[in-house]
């Protein structure tokens, strides 16, 4: 079965700096994947997706790259700020339209 | 539009009692999906419905029943609630193949 590492649980950054996140994978070729942001007591939502054909994907200060031969995804947030301190899960394409999910990196941007 | 609602917010169960989770989307999304959201175990797809009158079974269905009578509504049923399934639930649309859509999630306690 597929196996979905994020880098780390936790990962403390200084304001304005880039926040790089790890998506690992494992026993499986996604077609796509993507990337969520959830706040504590919310549920996820979407932020970014890429297919296995697309080496990066741009949307304002987010960047993702996706490397089929590595099975590995990076997540940017440049310039980073305190807003955006959440958790980020990455998610695999799982057929039929479904969706598998990592455990998620908690993100603090430290003033 | 509301997007996906979720109800109820919170729930306290006994053990041996039964409750219906209501999802519903006015997105007119074919896909609707049920996850459970367990600490250090991530999002985990319990069934999904890929349009009125289906069901299917994700990773982790035993103990929970689902019904899609109506394209915007999606119920997930416990029969016989147990202290496992202590968890928050999350219910989610997709018009496919695309992002998912999210709601608040429902917070439910089994005693």
């Amino acid at each position: 079965s597929q196996k979905i590492e994020q880098n780390s649980e936790a990962l403390n950054i200084q304001e304005g700096k880039t926040a790089t996140l790890t998506c690992n994978y494992t026993n499986y070729s996604p077609a796509y994947l993507q990337w969520y942001r959830q706040d504590p007591g919310r549920g996820p939502v979407f932020l970014l997706l890429i297919r296995e054909n697309e080496k990066e994907k741009r949307k304002e200060r987010l960047k993702v790259t996706f490397d089929t031969t590595l099975k590995q995804s990076l997540f940017h947030i440049t310039a980073s700020q305190p807003a955006d301190s959440a958790t980020y899960l990455c998610a695999l394409e799982a057929g039929a339209n479904n969706l598998f999910f990592g455990t998620g990196t908690r993100l603090t941007v430290i003033p | 539009n509301a997007g996906v609602t979720q109800t109820p917010k919170f729930r306290v169960l006994k053990t041996g009692q039964s409750m219906t989770l209501l999802c519903a989307q006015d997105m007119n999304h074919e896909y609707m999906y049920w996850y459970r959201q367990d600490p250090g175990m991530g999002l985990r797809l319990i069934h999904y419905s890929v349009g009125e009158g289906t069901t299917a079974k994700g990773e982790v269905p035993d103990g929970y029943n689902v019904s899609r009578l109506k394209k915007q509504n999606f119920l997930l049923g416990l029969e016989s609630a147990a202290p496992s399934q202590t968890s928050v639930y999350f219910c989610a649309s997709s018009s496919g193949f695309m992002e998912q859509f999210f709601g608040p999630g429902t917070r439910l306690t089994v005693l």
